[in-house]
Order: structure tokens, then C-alpha cells, then sequence
């Protein structure tokens, strides 16, 4: 049990176009969805916390305007990179808690690695 | 906000010697401490995880130890083998709906 799928695996587009990344817990109801981000060799970072139903809470530094996040289940959250720029190639995993039982542990999604021309 | 520092960033061991990775962590009201292990390419696998309320917890050949009062928290891997190369990344969250901070990851090679 505890399985979170992300869709596509992987993405290529063209600066300045907008790519949507959908994360779902198929096994589970999630309370709370998680976006992180990781570049070459380096750690995740947190971007964003999302609840069904209710705006997502950006990290510091992430801008809301060209990350947006959607949840509008409790299997379902959508990131999508508004006019994405080569600076936002990166792997992008999203993580989920369950809505019963240990609410701590974050089982991850596969990632979707980004690549922007 | 949460800082957590991980040491070192790099360990080579002999394989069947043991290993540890220690972390540091700066907000007391952390509650919850992960271990992830990541592969090239791959998502992180939870390996162990440890809460507040407790000092140490053991699987198999893997242990974690916390120690509250200083604020760190370290991964004892046993009898290594060449399975257990990968980055490992600790991590420290309130729990519940609070998101993970993590370390910079260590790279663990296990010498054959």
C-alpha cells in the first residue's frame, strides 16, 4: 500500500510554454500533498504544501504565480510551471501523507524530470 | 525556519564494515526524523524514521539514533554491502502537515 504515481515520468518543452505534472496517491487518501524540487547532486527543497480544497503555502522564494498548484481531490494534486525557462529544468517529486493512520510519513512519487529548451 | 546540516558528504567503507551518517537540526519543535535513501534517477525510499518520544529504533541492520537535547540525529548501517550505495538524505519536519527539510545528502560507496 502507499503507492503516489506522477505523470509524465519525464517532460521536454520549449521556453516560455507551461507543463502541468499531476500527482496521485492511488492506493490512499492523502491529507496533505508536498512538491520538491531537485537539481544535479544537490537535496530536495520543499516548494509547496497543498490540502484539498484550499490554496497551497509556497516555501520562501517560490513564486505562486508561476508554480501553480492544484488539489482538487484527496488522491489528486497538479503542479504546473507557467512560461517555464531553462533555469526550471529540474527533477520535481511530489510527496503525500496519509489521511488515516501515521500522518508523518511522506511516501514519494517517481518524479518528473523537466527539461526546458 | 528549519535548518538541517549532514555529515559527511561523502563515506567510503569497506564492505561489511559499518557506517553513519549524523545530522544536526536547529528548530526544537522538529518531532519527526526521516531517513531516505535515493538511487540515480529514482524517488527516496523511506529506509527508517524516528520520532521525539524516542531515543533509538532498530531494523535489521539499520539503526537510528536521536538525541533531543543536542539537537542531533544519526544512520548506523551494519554489515555493509554493495546494495547499500546510494545517496542517503536525512530529514526533519513537525510532522503531520509540515513539509521536509532535508540535508545536503551524503554518498555512501561500499568498496567490494
Amino acid at each position: 500500500g502507499a503507492v503516489v504515481s506522477q505523470h509524465p515520468s519525464w517532460v521536454i518543452c520549449k521556453s516560455g510554454t507551461s507543463v502541468k505534472i499531476e500527482c496521485r496517491s492511488l492506493d490512499f487518501q492523502a491529507t496533505t500533498m508536498f512538491w520538491y524540487r531537485q537539481f544535479p547532486k544537490q537535496s530536495l527543497m520543499l516548494m509547496a504544501t497543498s490540502n484539498e480544497g484550499s490554496k497551497a503555502t509556497y516555501e520562501q522564494g517560490v513564486e505562486k504565480d508561476k508554480f501553480l498548484i492544484n488539489h482538487a481531490s484527496l488522491t489528486l494534486s497538479t503542479l504546473t510551471v507557467t512560461s517555464a525557462h531553462p533555469e526550471d529544468s529540474s527533477f520535481y517529486i511530489c510527496s503525500a501523507t496519509r489521511l488515516a493512520g501515521s500522518t508523518d510519513t511522506q511516501y514519494f512519487g517517481p518524479g518528473t524530470r523537466l527539461t526546458v529548451l | 525556519g528549519e535548518n538541517v546540516e549532514q555529515h559527511p558528504s561523502t563515506l567510503s567503507v569497506q564492505e561489511g564494515d559499518s557506517a553513519v551518517i549524523k545530522c544536526t537540526y536547529s528548530d526544537s519543535a522538529s518531532n519527526y526524523f526521516p531517513w531516505y535513501k535515493q538511487e540515480l534517477g529514482k524517488r527516496p525510499q523511506l529506509i527508517i524514521d524516528i520520532r521525539s518520544n524516542v531515543g533509538e529504533k532498530k531494523d535489521q541492520r539499520i539503526a537510528v539514533t536521536l538525541n533531543k537535547t543536542a539537537k542531533h540525529f544519526s544512520l548506523h548501517i551494519t554489515e555493509t554491502q554493495p546494495e547499500d550505495s546510494a545517496v542517503y538524505f536525512c530529514a526533519a519536519s513537525n510532522g503531520g502537515a509540515d513539509g521536509l527539510t532535508f540535508g545536503k545528502g551524503t554518498h555512501l560507496i561500499i568498496q567490494p
